[in-house]
């Protein structure tokens, strides 16, 4: 079975710009989180979707925004990009369910900013 | 604010040798705490996971141990190989759903020397 893709791996933009990131989940998985990962930190998380509804939202600014189509995939956009955007964003796909579970990553997107 | 703080940050360690990182909470809403591998390159993998009504949890080479009162707990890697280098991540979330936000600790780099 397919894990969870993400597209592009790499991109790179200008300050200003806008960028678009996609995700695909596993099969049947309904959530999908974003998460962010600065060089040398751990994920730190963005959003949340379940069913197409958002979930949660992490400690980011609004130029931060994302959405879940009927098919479960996802969109990550940030618009007028800083510097400092610059890092590694994952996509997670996880099972609805208690006990333990998981979120399951894809390998990310790298973003650059020069 | 960091709400799972991780040690150490880097760790060298002998083949054949056991490997301990550490990680602290303080949120006693957590109910659900992974540990995550992440090799360069690569979005984070699920290693193993525990809940806090269980004291440790093993999967062959790798062990949790959990300590409620403390709140914290950590991860043993015994018999260490240099495959095993990688960083790793502990995290937590809340809710009892696999659904969670995950908080995670700042990582921990580990090299396996042959």
């Amino acid at each position: 079975d397919a894990g969870v893709t993400q597209s592009p791996t790499h991109l790179i933009k200008t300050r200003g710009q806008h960028v678009t990131l996609r995700c695909s989940p596993i099969s049947g998985h309904k959530s999908v989180s974003w998460y962010q990962q600065v060089l040398g930190q751990g994920p730190q998380f963005i959003f949340q979707y379940y069913e197409k509804e958002e979930r949660g939202r992490g400690n980011f600014p609004d130029r931060f925004s994302a959405r879940q189509f009927p098919n479960y995939s996802s969109e990550l956009n940030v618009n007028a990009l800083l510097l400092g955007d610059s890092a590694l964003y994952l996509c997670a796909s996880s099972f609805e369910g208690l006990g333990i579970g998981s979120q399951h990553f894809g390998d990310g997107t790298r973003l650059s900013i020069l | 604010q960091q709400q799972v703080k991780q040690s150490p940050q880097s760790l060298i360690v002998q083949k054949g040798g056991i490997s301990i990182i550490n990680c602290a909470y303080e949120n006693t809403a957590f109910d659900y705490f992974p540990w995550y591998q992440q090799f360069p390159g690569k979005g984070p993998a699920l290693l193993i996971a525990i809940r806090p009504d269980v004291s440790e949890k093993k999967e062959g080479r790798f062990t949790i141990s959990f300590n409620k009162s403390a709140k914290q707990f950590s991860l043993h890697i015994m018999d260490s190989q240099p495959g095993d280098s990688a960083t790793y991540f502990c995290a937590a979330s809340k809710g009892g759903s696999t659904l969670g936000r995950l908080y995670f600790g700042r990582g921990t780099q580990l090299t396996v020397w042959p």
